[in-house]
Protein backbone atom coordinates (compact mmCIF):
# COMPACT_ATOMS: atom_id res chain seq x y z
CA UNK A 1 0.00 0.00 0.00
CA UNK A 2 1.66 3.01 -1.07
CA UNK A 3 1.55 5.88 1.77
CA UNK A 4 1.29 9.22 1.13
CA UNK A 5 3.53 11.04 -1.16
CA UNK A 6 4.48 14.54 -1.31
CA UNK A 7 6.11 16.52 -4.46
CA UNK A 8 8.33 18.08 -5.15
CA UNK A 9 10.83 17.24 -2.27
CA UNK A 10 12.74 20.21 -2.28
CA UNK A 11 12.71 23.59 -4.34
CA UNK A 12 14.20 26.78 -4.01
CA UNK A 13 12.22 30.42 -4.67
CA UNK A 14 12.76 33.92 -4.38
CA UNK A 15 11.19 36.58 -2.48
CA UNK A 16 7.72 37.37 -3.97
CA UNK A 17 7.04 34.19 -5.65
CA UNK A 18 4.71 31.47 -5.63
CA UNK A 19 4.75 27.99 -5.02
CA UNK A 20 2.44 24.84 -5.43
CA UNK A 21 3.25 21.69 -3.55
CA UNK A 22 0.66 18.88 -3.89
CA UNK A 23 0.18 16.07 -1.95
CA UNK A 24 -1.18 12.47 -2.69
CA UNK A 25 -3.17 10.53 0.42
CA UNK A 26 -3.24 7.23 1.17
CA UNK A 27 -5.91 5.26 -1.11
CA UNK A 28 -8.86 5.21 1.24
CA UNK A 29 -8.23 8.63 3.19
CA UNK A 30 -10.35 11.38 2.67
CA UNK A 31 -8.64 13.61 5.27
CA UNK A 32 -5.46 15.52 4.98
CA UNK A 33 -3.95 18.14 6.84
CA UNK A 34 -1.20 20.37 5.96
CA UNK A 35 1.29 21.41 8.44
CA UNK A 36 4.86 23.56 8.30
CA UNK A 37 7.39 22.66 10.26
CA UNK A 38 10.49 25.31 11.44
CA UNK A 39 13.10 24.99 13.98
CA UNK A 40 11.99 27.82 16.15
CA UNK A 41 7.92 27.09 15.72
CA UNK A 42 7.96 23.58 15.84
CA UNK A 43 4.50 22.10 14.29
CA UNK A 44 2.55 24.58 13.28
CA UNK A 45 -1.27 23.34 11.47
CA UNK A 46 -2.18 24.95 8.51
CA UNK A 47 -5.23 23.28 7.43
CA UNK A 48 -7.33 20.17 6.48
CA UNK A 49 -9.63 19.11 3.97
CA UNK A 50 -12.17 16.55 4.04
CA UNK A 51 -14.04 15.60 0.92
CA UNK A 52 -12.99 18.53 -0.55
CA UNK A 53 -13.97 21.17 2.37
CA UNK A 54 -11.62 23.23 4.46
CA UNK A 55 -12.38 21.84 8.05
CA UNK A 56 -10.05 23.66 9.69
CA UNK A 57 -7.55 26.74 9.73
CA UNK A 58 -4.23 27.42 11.17
CA UNK A 59 -3.30 30.65 12.20
CA UNK A 60 -1.16 31.85 9.12
CA UNK A 61 -1.99 34.97 6.90
CA UNK A 62 -4.32 34.53 3.71
CA UNK A 63 -1.02 33.77 0.92
CA UNK A 64 -0.66 30.25 2.07
CA UNK A 65 -4.76 28.73 0.59
CA UNK A 66 -5.22 24.78 -0.01
CA UNK A 67 -7.58 22.72 -1.64
CA UNK A 68 -8.62 18.87 -1.64
CA UNK A 69 -9.86 17.58 -5.24
CA UNK A 70 -12.64 14.75 -5.76
CA UNK A 71 -9.74 12.28 -5.82
CA UNK A 72 -8.59 13.25 -2.00
CA UNK A 73 -5.26 14.21 -3.58
CA UNK A 74 -4.51 18.12 -2.23
CA UNK A 75 -2.59 21.30 -2.72
CA UNK A 76 -1.06 24.49 -1.04
CA UNK A 77 -0.40 27.43 -2.15
CA UNK A 78 1.43 30.12 -0.84
CA UNK A 79 2.06 33.47 -2.75
CA UNK A 80 4.22 36.41 -2.42
CA UNK A 81 6.79 34.12 -0.68
CA UNK A 82 9.17 35.79 2.37
CA UNK A 83 11.65 34.57 4.06
CA UNK A 84 10.22 33.42 6.75
CA UNK A 85 8.37 30.61 4.64
CA UNK A 86 10.81 28.34 4.52
CA UNK A 87 10.52 25.60 6.22
CA UNK A 88 9.92 21.85 5.77
CA UNK A 89 6.06 21.25 4.87
CA UNK A 90 4.31 18.37 6.09
CA UNK A 91 1.36 16.49 4.44
CA UNK A 92 -1.11 14.03 6.52
CA UNK A 93 -3.80 11.55 5.87
CA UNK A 94 -6.04 9.98 7.87
CA UNK A 95 -9.01 7.52 7.50
CA UNK A 96 -10.16 8.18 11.18
CA UNK A 97 -10.27 12.10 11.88
CA UNK A 98 -11.67 11.02 15.54
CA UNK A 99 -9.09 8.59 16.88
CA UNK A 100 -6.74 7.57 14.08
CA UNK A 101 -3.18 8.19 13.63
CA UNK A 102 -1.88 10.53 11.24
CA UNK A 103 0.57 9.47 8.41
CA UNK A 104 2.73 11.42 7.24
CA UNK A 105 4.76 12.55 3.73
CA UNK A 106 7.94 13.24 3.63
CA UNK A 107 7.96 16.68 3.37
CA UNK A 108 8.50 19.18 0.82
CA UNK A 109 11.31 21.94 1.70
CA UNK A 110 11.24 24.83 0.60
CA UNK A 111 13.74 27.60 1.03
CA UNK A 112 12.76 31.14 -0.01
CA UNK A 113 16.26 33.09 -1.21
CA UNK B 1 -7.04 26.32 26.78
CA UNK B 2 -6.78 22.82 25.52
CA UNK B 3 -3.00 22.36 24.69
CA UNK B 4 0.38 19.20 24.71
CA UNK B 5 3.32 20.15 26.30
CA UNK B 6 6.84 18.49 26.20
CA UNK B 7 8.84 20.25 28.92
CA UNK B 8 12.23 18.72 28.17
CA UNK B 9 14.00 20.15 24.98
CA UNK B 10 16.46 17.45 25.01
CA UNK B 11 17.03 14.37 26.41
CA UNK B 12 20.26 12.50 27.04
CA UNK B 13 20.27 8.75 27.89
CA UNK B 14 23.34 5.64 28.02
CA UNK B 15 22.34 3.00 25.50
CA UNK B 16 20.99 0.24 27.32
CA UNK B 17 19.36 2.04 30.03
CA UNK B 18 15.80 3.24 30.33
CA UNK B 19 14.60 6.63 28.70
CA UNK B 20 11.17 8.33 29.19
CA UNK B 21 10.21 11.68 27.17
CA UNK B 22 7.88 13.78 29.44
CA UNK B 23 4.59 15.14 27.41
CA UNK B 24 1.18 16.68 29.44
CA UNK B 25 -1.64 17.48 28.41
CA UNK B 26 -4.55 20.14 29.38
CA UNK B 27 -7.94 19.52 27.71
CA UNK B 28 -11.40 19.13 28.37
CA UNK B 29 -13.07 15.96 27.73
CA UNK B 30 -11.17 12.61 27.25
CA UNK B 31 -8.16 13.22 25.16
CA UNK B 32 -7.10 11.05 22.66
CA UNK B 33 -3.09 10.76 23.05
CA UNK B 34 -0.13 10.09 20.14
CA UNK B 35 3.22 9.88 20.03
CA UNK B 36 5.24 10.32 16.86
CA UNK B 37 9.03 9.91 16.15
CA UNK B 38 10.81 11.78 12.97
CA UNK B 39 14.08 11.36 12.08
CA UNK B 40 16.35 13.70 10.07
CA UNK B 41 14.92 14.86 6.54
CA UNK B 42 12.07 12.97 7.12
CA UNK B 43 8.16 12.99 7.93
CA UNK B 44 6.99 11.87 11.02
CA UNK B 45 5.85 8.29 12.03
CA UNK B 46 3.35 7.11 14.42
CA UNK B 47 4.36 5.19 17.07
CA UNK B 48 1.13 4.85 19.75
CA UNK B 49 -2.13 6.15 20.91
CA UNK B 50 -4.03 6.20 23.56
CA UNK B 51 -8.26 6.09 22.95
CA UNK B 52 -9.46 4.58 25.79
CA UNK B 53 -8.85 1.56 28.04
CA UNK B 54 -5.90 -0.18 29.45
CA UNK B 55 -3.91 3.28 30.32
CA UNK B 56 -0.50 1.33 29.42
CA UNK B 57 0.12 1.82 25.80
CA UNK B 58 2.67 -0.61 23.91
CA UNK B 59 3.53 0.58 20.17
CA UNK B 60 6.05 0.53 17.79
CA UNK B 61 10.02 -0.22 18.08
CA UNK B 62 9.57 -1.91 21.86
CA UNK B 63 8.00 2.03 22.89
CA UNK B 64 4.76 2.16 25.38
CA UNK B 65 3.17 4.93 27.27
CA UNK B 66 1.50 5.40 30.62
CA UNK B 67 -1.44 7.49 30.16
CA UNK B 68 -2.02 9.26 33.87
CA UNK B 69 -5.21 10.96 33.86
CA UNK B 70 -4.74 12.32 37.11
CA UNK B 71 -1.43 13.75 36.59
CA UNK B 72 -2.47 14.66 33.20
CA UNK B 73 0.53 12.99 31.41
CA UNK B 74 1.30 10.55 28.76
CA UNK B 75 5.19 10.21 29.12
CA UNK B 76 7.27 7.89 26.35
CA UNK B 77 9.28 4.95 27.91
CA UNK B 78 11.38 2.63 26.52
CA UNK B 79 13.41 -0.29 28.78
CA UNK B 80 16.64 -0.15 27.15
CA UNK B 81 17.60 2.87 24.63
CA UNK B 82 19.34 1.48 21.30
CA UNK B 83 21.57 4.39 19.65
CA UNK B 84 19.41 4.04 16.83
CA UNK B 85 16.42 5.85 18.68
CA UNK B 86 17.91 9.07 18.46
CA UNK B 87 15.38 11.42 17.06
CA UNK B 88 12.55 13.82 17.56
CA UNK B 89 9.51 12.73 19.35
CA UNK B 90 6.55 14.49 19.55
CA UNK B 91 3.16 14.08 21.68
CA UNK B 92 0.24 15.08 19.77
CA UNK B 93 -3.42 15.25 21.12
CA UNK B 94 -6.46 15.40 19.04
CA UNK B 95 -9.27 17.96 20.04
CA UNK B 96 -12.52 19.56 19.03
CA UNK B 97 -12.30 22.43 16.79
CA UNK B 98 -15.51 23.78 15.97
CA UNK B 99 -17.37 20.35 16.21
CA UNK B 100 -14.29 18.51 14.44
CA UNK B 101 -11.25 16.75 15.65
CA UNK B 102 -7.78 18.93 14.89
CA UNK B 103 -4.68 17.12 15.85
CA UNK B 104 -2.02 19.41 17.84
CA UNK B 105 1.31 18.49 18.53
CA UNK B 106 4.17 19.25 21.16
CA UNK B 107 7.69 20.87 20.94
CA UNK B 108 9.15 18.34 20.29
CA UNK B 109 12.14 16.79 22.30
CA UNK B 110 15.16 15.49 20.52
CA UNK B 111 16.17 12.07 22.07
CA UNK B 112 19.76 11.82 21.53
CA UNK B 113 21.48 8.16 22.93
CA UNK B 114 24.73 8.00 23.83
CA UNK B 115 27.11 4.83 22.93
Amino acid sequence: KAGVTQTPRYLIKTRGQQVTLSCSPISGHRSVSWYQQTPGQGLQFLFEYFSETQRNKGNFPGRFSGRQFSNSRSEMNVSTLELGDSALYLCASTRDTNTGELFFGEGSRLTVL
Amino acid sequence: AQSVAQPEDQVNVAEGNPLTVKCTYSVSGNPYLFWYVQYPNRGLQFLLKYITGDNLVKGSYGFEAEFNKSQTSFHLKKPSALVSDSALYFCAVRLNSGGYQKVTFGTGTKLQVIP
